[in-house]
């Protein structure tokens, strides 16, 4: 069974920073893309960053370029989410995801980031 | 990177069929052959019922269909259930990023 557990969230002061980490199970792990995936209160999903199997590659969106830093540990089957300079506008629910070419395949249940003084 | 176009509600009977529509623009949707929805639950993880446009998951029933026609993607449910009710959320590859829509509420009534 494939599973997805997010972790790493919490409250955090604007302009700090936070790792979050997705632990994956159930499938070879360094086979699929993975994708970050946030949700603000009240508001739709917002694409955030993509990783490449090997971790090579990676993407981001604009709201989200030059603070946040994907990276994955394929020994550990771990996915990670480093993000600094936190905004009160990154404040959401972050999901991490398994990508496939057209979309996302699994998900995990979230951790809730909240940037606020 | 614009979100895509979904209404914000929509409703229906057990039993009739609803349409929820996701537009978007020709750098999207509309040149995009990985258009998929997603099913939230509050609380849960979102889940994946249709990619590639109109493919559906294994384990997600054939009353979920998907079609696009030009810039706006369609997620059609025949049938509907009680379990249906949920939001439902459009996204389409848009050249190196993905793009979602706001999101559409379904009341099954």
């Amino acid at each position: 069974e494939v599973q997805l557990v997010e972790s790493g969230g919490g409250l955090v002061q604007p302009g700090g920073s936070l790792r979050l980490s997705c632990a994956a199970s159930g499938f070879t792990f360094d086979s699929y893309a993975m994708t970050w995936v946030r949700q603000a209160p009240g508001k739709g999903l917002e694409w955030v960053s993509d990783i490449s199997t090997s971790g090579g590659t990676a993407y981001y969106s604009d709201s989200v370029r030059g603070r946040f830093t994907v990276s994955r540990d394929n020994s550990h089957n771990t996915l990670y989410l480093q993000m600094n300079s936190l905004r009160a506008e990154d404040t959401a629910i972050y999901f991490c995801a398994r990508r496939i070419i057209g979309g996302f395949e699994y998900w995990g249940q979230g951790t809730l980031v909240t940037v606020s003084s | 990177q614009s979100a895509l176009t979904q209404p914000r509600s929509v409703s229906g009977s057990p039993g009739q069929s609803v349409t929820i529509s996701c537009t978007g623009t020709s750098s999207n949707v509309g040149s995009s052959n990985y258009v998929s929805w997603y099913q939230l639950h509050p609380g849960k993880a979102p889940k994946l019922i249709i990619y590639d446009v109109s493919k559906r998951p294994s384990g997600v029933p054939d009353r979920f269909s998907g079609s696009k026609s030009g810039n706006t993607a369609s997620l059609t449910i025949s049938g509907l259930q009680a379990e249906d009710e949920a939001d439902y959320s459009c996204c389409s590859h848009a050249g190196s990023s993905w793009v979602f829509g706001g999101g559409t509420k379904l009341t099954v009534l």
